[in-house]
């Protein structure tokens, strides 16, 4: 079956450094994707990734290793307007998105 | 610049009672998505569109029915609601599988409660 897990939690200080790990298996890849959801907010788009690497957009960068199945989105500078849910999502060979559940990340002072 | 809007954004119904969500875009956007997203679950596939005219079932499409008259507009139907569709349910669109097909476009949201 086709499946994400990302943790349900973590916390982190403001200022500080924090990577959200994600695991996927589907039926074929066609690239993974982060978004970022406020509480009571839409998610919003954050990375893509369909090669293996690391793409940085600011103080925030997304890693793929295909062959491992393994992403992870890194977080530097911490501030408290991150603390929200970070969704993992793959695309399976039918362009359909499976989602993680997210990780909820709290961001203390 | 309004982007998705889903109406109406929250709605309490009584069990067997019918509803329809409406989804309107305005970025001309050829795909269309419903989603659900409960506690703890991953957000969910209902229905979805690839472009006007035509629709396909996702991963939870029982109880829900769509259609796709016009290009802009996405509507999903609740014929009898039951307790178990109570949930926030997401509208999504994306210009197509060019460039970064996953990257969605989201509306706000619509919380439906069913008693």
């Amino acid at each position: 079956g086709q499946n994400i897990d990302q943790p349900t939690e973590m916390t982190a200080t403001e200022g500080a450094i924090v990577q959200i790990n994600c695991t996927y298996q589907t039926s074929g890849f066609n690239g993974l994707f982060w978004y970022q959801q406020h509480a009571g907010e839409a998610p919003t788009f954050l990375s893509y990734n369909v090669l293996d690497g690391l793409e940085e957009k600011g103080r925030f960068s997304s890693f793929l290793s295909r062959s491992k199945g393994y992403s992870y989105l890194l977080l530097k500078e911490l501030q408290m307007k991150d603390s929200a849910s970070y969704l993992c999502a793959a695309m399976d060979s039918n362009y359909q998105l499976i989602w993680g559940a997210g990780t909820k990340l709290i961001i203390k002072p | 610049n309004a982007g998705v809007t889903q109406t109406p954004k929250f709605r309490v119904l009584k069990t067997g009672q019918s509803m329809t969500l409406l989804c309107a875009q305005d970025m001309n956007h050829e795909y269309m998505y419903w989603y659900r997203q409960d506690p703890g679950m991953g957000l969910r596939l209902i229905h979805y569109s690839v472009g006007e005219g035509t629709t396909a079932k996702g991963e939870v499409p029982d109880g829900y029915n769509v259609s796709r008259l016009k290009k802009q507009n996405f509507l999903l139907g609740l014929e009898s609601a039951a307790p178990s569709q109570t949930s926030v349910y997401f509208c999504a669109s994306t210009p197509g599988l060019a460039g970064a097909p996953g990257e969605l476009f989201f509306g706000e949201g619509s919380r439906l409660t069913v008693l």
